[in-house]
């Protein structure tokens, strides 16, 4: 078992749509949570944090938050066709000290 | 303002030869890493660096070295012992602190073999 487990998609939504991304993970003490987002020939860029249990949210952005479940997601409402791109989970294990592990990223395709 | 630099943005490396990836930060973390991606991968953790003179082999060391003399920089060799080394380089550091802070990313090199 991969250790952060993404969908690798495509994902396709229609614009204005809801886009929902998942992301599963293996250490049960892990304690933070991240989403990047990563266009295609560019490096990751960090769009949301969470660490505790439930949602977040930061404009058309949600992260959510099940411990119990080991699962993060996240939600991108009133989709357009800039937020098209790769979006990588990131999860800080228990164990893993300064290591941040990276799932293989979901690709988002929203159509106008 | 304050950022990550990594240079060049594409290099190509000959058969047998080293070929160092620069990364330098202005924000003052203590921490760096660096990451190799593929296409259609996810990242992989080569190397990284807590504090001044200390750094970690991470999951794929075997080809690469590392140093970091200062605070601010964390260069990459790439050596002739790395047979695969066409790939994305990304460069990242974090800043102090509890382990909620996040990780920032450089711009990445792009290296091909010739």
């Amino acid at each position: 078992q991969k250790e952060v487990e993404q969908n690798s998609g495509p994902l396709s939504v229609p614009e204005g749509a809801i886009a929902s991304l998942n992301c599963t993970y293996s250490d049960r003490g892990s304690q933070s949570f991240f989403w990047y987002r990563q266009y295609s020939g560019k490096s990751p860029e960090l769009i949301m944090s969470i660490y505790s249990n439930g949602d977040k949210e930061d404009g058309r952005f949600t992260a959510q938050l099940n411990k119990a479940s080991q699962y993060v997601s996240l939600l991108i409402r009133d989709s357009q066709p800039s937020d098209s791109a790769t979006y990588l989970c990131a999860v800080r294990p228990y164990t893993g000290g300064f290591k941040t592990i990276f799932g293989a990223g979901t690709r988002l395709f929203v159509k106008a | 303002d304050g950022g990550i630099t990594q240079s060049p943005k594409y290099l190509f490396r000959k058969e047998g030869q080293n070929v160092t990836l620069s990364c330098e930060q202005n924000l003052n973390h203590d921490a760096m890493y660096w990451y190799r991606q593929d296409p259609g991968q996810g990242l992989r953790l080569i190397y990284y660096s807590q504090i001044v003179n200390d750094f970690q082999k991470g999951d794929i060391a075997e080809g690469y070295s590392v140093s970091r003399e200062k605070k601010e920089s964390f260069p990459l060799t790439v050596t002739s012992a790395q047979k695969n080394p066409t790939a994305f380089y990304l460069c990242a550091s974090r800043g102090p602190g509890t382990a909620n802070q996040p990780q920032h990313f450089g711009d990445g090199t792009r290296l091909s073999i010739l």
